[in-house]
């Protein structure tokens, strides 16, 4: 089972507040994701890390942005909430592994909804 | 951008019946995966393929990884309602930076 957690699992906010999704996994995954999905749709990443102190922009292009400081912690902000940031948003974690393929773990997710 | 074509987009099967979807790429990837995913819940990695050729099971699961390289499928032996889903299949490429994802399939089983 993976262990990689996502808090909160529900967000209703208001329009312009400032909101920090957590993203936490104890694997020592050097690699951390973070998708935007809508219900039932693609995934799109809109931020990725190597490791520590590295972080780079996705494919979607977001408003939020991502911090790197611990191996374990991969927190995604968004400094103005608006209603067109409502989704669901799943963070992942991989292992760094030269030579052998790894795979990635999803967190529950967090449902965001901003009115 | 997108780089997996993920089919069918929707299945509407009747309980016990086999199931069947692939994911085709222009591009080689060195990784399969195969995820399962519940309303309101994040992925869940079901199969990894790692060889082309390879055949994996897991269950009632079969997975292949194409001798190409580019494309992967997914088998559903004997469906129940639990099944109901939408099955992602994703592609890692040599250089492990990302993994690309197919937009999906969601199977609907009729009891």
């Amino acid at each position: 089972e993976a262990d990689i957690y996502q808090t909160p699992r529900y967000l209703v906010i208001g329009t312009g507040k400032k909101i920090t999704l957590e993203c936490s996994q104890t694997m020592g995954h050097d690699k951390m994701y973070w998708y935007q999905q809508d219900p039932g749709m693609e995934l799109h990443l809109i931020h990725y890390s190597y490791g520590v102190n590295s972080t780079e922009k996705g494919d979607l292009s977001s408003e939020s942005t991502v911090s790197r400081i611990r191996t374990e912690h991969f927190p995604l902000t968004l400094e103005s909430a608006r209603p067109s940031h409502t989704s669901q948003y799943l963070c992942a974690s991989s292992g760094l592994s030269w030579g052998s393929a790894t795979e990635a773990f999803f967190g529950q997710g967090t449902r965001l909804t901003v009115v | 951008g997108q780089q997996l074509n993920q089919s069918p987009q929707s299945m509407f099967i009747q309980e016990g019946e086999d199931v069947s979807m692939n994911c085709t790429s222009s591009s080689i990837f060195n990784t399969w995966l195969w995820y399962k995913q519940d309303p309101g819940e994040g992925p869940v990695l079901l199969i990894a393929l790692y060889k082309a050729g390879e055949l994996t099971s897991n269950g009632r699961l079969t997975a292949q990884f194409g001798i190409t390289r580019k494309d992967s499928f997914l088998n559903i032996s004997a469906s129940i309602p639990s099944d109901v889903g939408i099955y992602f299949c994703a592609g890692l490429r040599s250089n492990f930076n990302k993994f690309y994802f197919g937009s999906g399939t969601k199977l609907n089983v009729k009891p």
